[in-house]
Formats: structure tokens, sequence, C-alpha cells
């Protein structure tokens, strides 16, 4: 019974570079969601996604960053040319449905991107 | 803005004995609460929820209380054990945070002690 996976785990970029992020939901989960946590902040919410959709991206900042969720394969989050505020652990998150109280999400272990 | 707030950023409990954190919110239009729990290197993990329409949800040792009026809930943990020691977030949806997803807390670091 996998849960959602996430990779990699640790990245490392220089400044400049490009980012991706992959995250597979639990099976049987459609909706798919990113979050960001800096050092000593909470979790925020990035973007949400159903397979090839981008529902909801009020969270994403507006250059940069982009997300996708293919009929096949994982939901990717790139982030181009880097820079060092970008440096946080990425958490990807899925669910059965939507509505939170009775479909909580279902949180990966993330990944920690650290830009030198 | 923040929405959801946990005033504390650690609690330390002795093992045993109960563990209450604390979190309150501004945004009326939240309709549900969440709480997680988290351990280093590792995501969140779903520990209990409540309804806006309830008051109090219980599940093992895990009691969530919520007062509306007061925008504030809680997280009691009883009796208290080594394990627990974690992260706790408070999370809340249906204010906006993304298409029913959440808006969480900064967290609360409890330590049990031993």
């Amino acid at each position: 019974n996998a849960g959602v996976m996430q990779n990699p785990r640790h990245l490392v970029r220089r400044r400049g570079q490009e980012a991706r992020l992959r995250c597979s939901p639990m099976k049987g989960h459609s909706h798919v969601y990113w979050y960001r946590q800096l050092p000593e902040e909470g979790l925020k919410f990035m973007v949400y996604l159903q397979k090839e959709n981008i529902i909801d991206e009020s969270g994403m900042p507006k250059e940069r960053f982009s997300a996708e969720f293919p009929k096949e394969g994982p939901s990717i989050l790139r982030i181009q040319q880097v820079v060092r505020g970008d440096s946080a652990a990425y958490f990807c998150a899925s669910s059965q449905r939507l509505g939170q109280g009775d479909s909580p999400l279902h949180f990966g272990n993330g990944t920690r991107l650290t830009v030198t | 803005d923040q929405q959801v707030k946990q005033n504390s950023p650690s609690l330390s409990v002795q093992e045993g004995r109960i563990s209450i954190l604390n979190c309150d919110y501004t945004n009326s239009m939240f309709d549900y609460f969440l709480w997680y729990k988290k351990y280093p290197a590792e995501g969140p993990t779903f520990l209990i929820s409540i309804s806006s329409i309830k008051d109090k949800n219980e599940d093992g040792r895990f009691t969530v209380f919520l007062n509306k009026s007061a925008k504030h809930l809680s997280l009691h943990i009883v009796p208290s054990q080594p394990g627990d020691s974690a992260v706790y977030f408070c999370a809340a949806s249906g204010g906006g945070g993304g298409a029913d997803g959440l808006t969480f807390g900064k967290g609360t670091h409890l330590i049990i002690q031993p």
C-alpha cells in the first residue's frame, strides 16, 4: 500500500539551474497538491491539480514556477533559474476526492531543495 | 496575514500527562479543521479532524475541541507518550486556501519528557 512517493528526497542545484520535483499520488487519488515549507515556517499552499488540469495555482510565484499532472506519470513541479530563496522543503499531497473533512490530504516525505 | 496561528513554537510535557496544543484562526469561512503530526525528514501525517458543526471529536488518545465563537481549537493528547514527540500542525480548509487546500499554522514542537 504505497503512500505518496516523492523524488528525489534531496536536490542540490546551483543558481540559474532548473529543478524538477516529482510526485506520484497514492493509488486511487486523483487530486494532487504541492506545498512549500520554508525554514521555521508552516506549509504554504502552492498549486492544486487534477489529471491534466491545473485547478488552482494561486499560491505559485508568478514567474519561474510551473506544475503539471499529465494523464500518465507523476506530477511535476518545475522551478526554472533557481535562486537561493527557492531553498525549501517541497511537499506533495494527494486526496481521493475534494473536501478536506472526510478526505484528508496524504503527504509524501518531501523534496529538500538546496540552491548553492 | 496569518489566518491560522499556533502561538507556542514548543511545548514540553512529562510522559503520562496531558498535552494540550492550541490553535487560533481568523477566517470565519473555514469549515474543517485538521491536525497533522510531523517527524523530522518526513511528511506530515493526518491525525484527526473536526467539522465546524461539531465542538468535539475523539479518536483514542487524541481529542480535538473547537470553540467557534472564540475561533479557537485545541488538541488534547492523553496520556502523552514518548512517540508523541513531533511537530504538530493545525490546518484549516474551506477558506479559499486553494480549492479546498489547507491553510497551515507554523507548528508546535511537542517534546515528551520521560
